[in-house]
């Protein structure tokens, strides 16, 4: 069965500076991996996606992320953060089973300082 | 499209009584999903269907808890009888048939049950 970790759970970032937030995950097959993001008392969009191709991906909001199957890691980047970017955020697994049965980690909430 | 839509956004009710949440997945999606997140969990899928059938109920906690989808486009989740530790955000999501499409969420039920 898959599994989805992601150690910390708050982080906090300067209003400008990178950010980095890590998921490590578990699955004896391909993955299929997903950020995504919860505003306070909204539901979760999808930042994005990897299936197979080119292990770094674009996102939306500037967002990228890069899957290295040696490490098992699917860590999200962002060059520069802005304030509207504070958030929780989301990493999951998939099953290439076509049914889209997401494993989520538990979650690293995002907080910018000025 | 109006995504996925769910309702109501808030339920408070009594221990004991009957919840029923309702979810419209979005137009031409086959596959629909129930979470539930907490603080202390997550976010746990509960139940998922497709083609308007139930595939996977393991997630689903007690038997207090039933789901149905009568057709394509309508699903409810049951809670009979309720108790306080069933107060969560409950979210329902929709995806198409292929292995490589999201998961779109609505925007949860926020149920509390006093």
């Amino acid at each position: 069965a898959q599994s989805v970790t992601q150690p910390d759970i708050h982080i906090t970032v300067s209003e400008g500076a990178s950010l980095e937030l890590r998921c490590n995950y578990s699955y004896g097959a391909t993955p299929y991996l997903f950020w995504y993001v919860q505003s306070p008392g909204q539901g979760l969009q999808l930042l994005l996606k990897y299936f197979s191709g080119d292990t770094l991906v674009q996102g939306i909001k500037g967002f990228e992320a890069e899957f290295k199957r040696s490490q098992s890691s699917f860590n999200l980047r962002k060059p520069s953060v802005h304030w509207s970017d504070a958030a929780e955020y989301f990493c999951a697994v998939g099953a290439d089973t076509g049914f889209q049965k997401l494993v989520f980690g538990t979650g690293t909430r995002l907080l910018v300082s000025p | 499209d109006a995504g996925v839509i769910q309702s109501p956004r808030h339920e408070v009710t009594e221990m004991g009584q009957e919840v029923t949440l309702r979810c419209k997945p979005i137009s031409g999606h086959n596959s629909l999903f129930w979470y539930r997140q907490t603080m202390m969990r997550g976010l746990e899928l509960l139940i998922y269907f497709n083609n308007n059938v139930p595939i996977d109920d393991s997630g689903m906690p007690e038997d207090r808890f039933s789901a149905k989808m009568p057709n394509a486009s309508f699903s409810t989740l049951k809670i009979q009888p309720s108790e306080p530790r069933d107060s969560a955000v409950y979210f329902c999501a929709s995806s198409g048939w292929e292995g490589n499409t999201e998961a779109f969420f609505g925007q949860g039920t926020r149920l509390t049950v006093v």
